[in-house]
Order: C-alpha cells, then structure tokens, then sequence
C-alpha cells in the first residue's frame, strides 16, 4: 500500500526567504506524481505534476524534482511572498491503481511579512 | 473552461438526515473523482467514474454511501443516515482521457464542507 509523507508539518518563514518543501512515498512505481496548494476551507489547486519520467517540473518561482529510485520529491519555492502562505500537499498516482491519487498530509506554509 | 463546479458549497444537517452533494467536472473530462477530507488531513479517495461506469470504490465508502453518474457528466454522491464522523470536506476532481498528450493531472473543485450536526 502507498503511503506517502511531507516533512515538515509546518513551517514558517520571513518573507524573501527560499524553501524546500519535502515529500517521501514508499512504493516506487508511480505514474506522476503532482504538487497541490489548499488555502484554508478551499479545494486544492494544482501548481506542478511531474511524469515518472521526468527529474523536474518549473512554473515561475515554483521548481519541483522527482527522485522515483528513492521514492522522493521536493518542491523549491523562490523569493517567499506573504501570500504564498497555504497547505501545501503532493500526491502520487501509481501506475496501476486506475487514476486514484495519495496524498501526504500537507505542509502548512506560513511566510512573515 | 469554467473548471469543476461543486454544491452546495456548505451543508449543515442533523444526524440521521441524508444529504447530497453534486459535481459538474470540466467539459470533455471523463473521469471524475470524489475524495473526503478531515481537517489537517491530506484528501482520501472515495470512487472514480470513467464516463458513467464506476470503476473503483474505496473501502471508506460505507453502505451509507452512494454515487452516481448516470449520463457520464455530472455526478452526485448520497450520504444516508448522516453520522458526525461523515463531517468533512468533500472533494470532487475531474481528468481528461489518457492519452500521448494529457499528462494526467486532476483538477479539483472548491469542494462541498458537510457538519453534522
């Protein structure tokens, strides 16, 4: 069974700052896996998804990777501004499971003004 | 594109009621999605439709649960006899089919927030 974990839970930040964001799941063989941000009692937003064949995705200030042997992902974020404070949440979808996605519990990012 | 549209937005409703919630993905998208999400939770799967056929359906969705999508567009998902654990955010997602160009990503509506009280 897939599970899939972001480190760290939460995380707050002075704005200007750049972060990483971390992501693990355990069964390697995933179809994509993509990168969402939820800001609080919305639904999810979709910023990046990355091919099992792909090592990295890039949208503006946002940069993701995509390590499958190691079963990691990381979301770069540039240059921090106060309203890129939101959940923010990855998930996988296997490469068998018919399109479902697991997702880890999220990052709570909070940038300072 | 007027993305995926969910209603209603919020739903107040004594134990022991049932409610529904409706989903209209993106034009032409012919998967659909319904997830459920606690607070400080990630989403969890429920179903998945391609077109009107319901393809998977998670061991979470309880007998008390029911979706359909009978013309393969919009979809509705029933929950009877509402219980307060049933109280959540509920997320409907929409796909196009795979193909050489679709790269697979879902795209999610605003979502449906259910309290029970």
């Amino acid at each position: 069974k897939q599970e899939v974990t972001q480190i760290p839970a939460a995380l707050s930040v002075p704005e200007g700052e750049n972060l990483v964001l971390n992501c693990s799941f355990t069964d390697s063989a995933i179809y994509n896996l993509q990168w969402f941000r939820q800001d609080p009692g919305k639904g999810l937003t979709s910023l990046l998804l990355i091919q099992s064949s792909q090592r990295e995705q890039t949208s503006g200030r946002l940069n993701a990777s995509l390590d499958k042997s190691s079963g990691r992902s990381t979301l770069y974020i540039a240059a921090s501004q106060p309203g890129d404070s939101a959940t923010y949440l990855c998930a996988v979808r296997q490469e068998t499971s018919g399109s479902r996605l697991t997702f880890g519990e999220g990052t709570q990012l909070t940038v300072n003004p | 594109d007027t993305g995926v549209s969910q209603n209603p937005r919020h739903k107040i409703t004594k134990r022991g009621q049932n409610v529904t919630f409706r989903c209209d993905p993106i034009s032409e998208h012919n998967r659909l999605y319904w997830y459920r999400q606690t607070l400080g939770q990630g989403p969890e799967f429920l179903t998945y439709f391609q077109n009107e056929a319901q393809l998977e359906k998670s061991r979470l969705l309880s007998d008390r649960f029911s979706a359909e999508r009978p013309k393969g567009s919009f979809s509705t998902l029933e929950i009877q006899r509402t219980e307060q654990g049933d109280s959540a955010m509920y997320l409907c997602a929409s796909s196009p089919p795979d193909s050489r160009y679709n790269t697979g990503e879902l795209f999610f509506g605003e979502g449906s927030r259910l309290t029970v009280l």
